[in-house]
């Protein structure tokens, strides 16, 4: 059973460039929740999609943009890049039923990001 | 605005000896989480509480939940270098679906 996966695994951008990361849910599941983590940091929440609609946005500018597919796997754009931006990106996925989330969100690897 | 502290922020402990991680959260929660982050990699979870009065073990690690208090708490017992590590608390509000709030993190050290 093949868990939580995200690519690429690391990526070097400069400022002002475009980024997609990807991730694809542990089976089973339909929802998925990206996260940012900086050096030293607790993970914050960026957006969760469900149903191929944004559910649940946290306190990001709107240079972050997702999408889900029809099959639940999710992107995460960022534009614009700033320094700011560099960071461990960490996809986690679950199950909704019922409209109510399962117990327990599974993350992925995660995609670091450097923005020189 | 849900808001997760956790203390200590930084501990170093010896092989053998016991402590505890203390995680304060700030509404009432629908669920509490503990992961574990090794450097540089992904978050492994250890514990779901989900009621009141929940007590998980697991090896070394035993962790609980006080609703009325919102703490939860993270117990080592005889510590080894393997459990070196940083441990995050995070919790899910009632209205927040599967949002997860973390605390800061706790950067365990097990010095043998």
């Amino acid at each position: 059973d093949a868990g939580v996966t995200q690519s690429p695994t690391h990526l070097i951008k400069t400022r002002g460039q475009q980024v997609t990361l990807r991730c694809s849910p542990k089976s089973g599941h339909d929802t998925v929740s990206w996260y940012q983590q900086a050096l030293g940091q607790g993970p914050q929440f960026i957006f969760q999609y469900y149903e191929e609609e944004e559910r649940q946005r946290g306190n990001f500018p709107d240079r972050f943009s997702g999408h889900q597919f029809p099959n639940y796997s999710s992107e995460l754009n960022v534009n614009a890049l700033l320094l700011g931006d560099s960071a461990l990106y960490l996809c986690a996925s679950d199950s909704t039923s019922r409209g109510r989330s399962s117990d327990t969100q599974y993350f992925g690897p995660g995609t670091r990001l450097t923005v020189l | 605005e849900l808001k997760v502290e956790q203390n200590p922020l930084f501990l170093s402990m010896q092989e053998g000896k016991n402590y505890t991680i203390y995680c304060n959260y700030s509404t009432t929660s629908d669920r509490l989480y503990w992961y574990r982050q090794d450097p540089g990699k992904s978050l492994e979870s250890l514990f779901v509480l989900l009621s009141n009065g929940a007590v998980k073990q697991e090896g070394r690690l035993m962790a609980s939940l006080d609703t009325k208090a919102r703490l939860s708490t993270l117990h080592i017992t005889a510590a080894v270098h393997d459990l070196s590590a940083t441990y995050f608390c995070t919790e899910v509000g009632r209205a927040s679906g599967s949002r997860l709030t973390f605390g800061e993190g706790t950067q365990l050290t097990v010095n043998p």
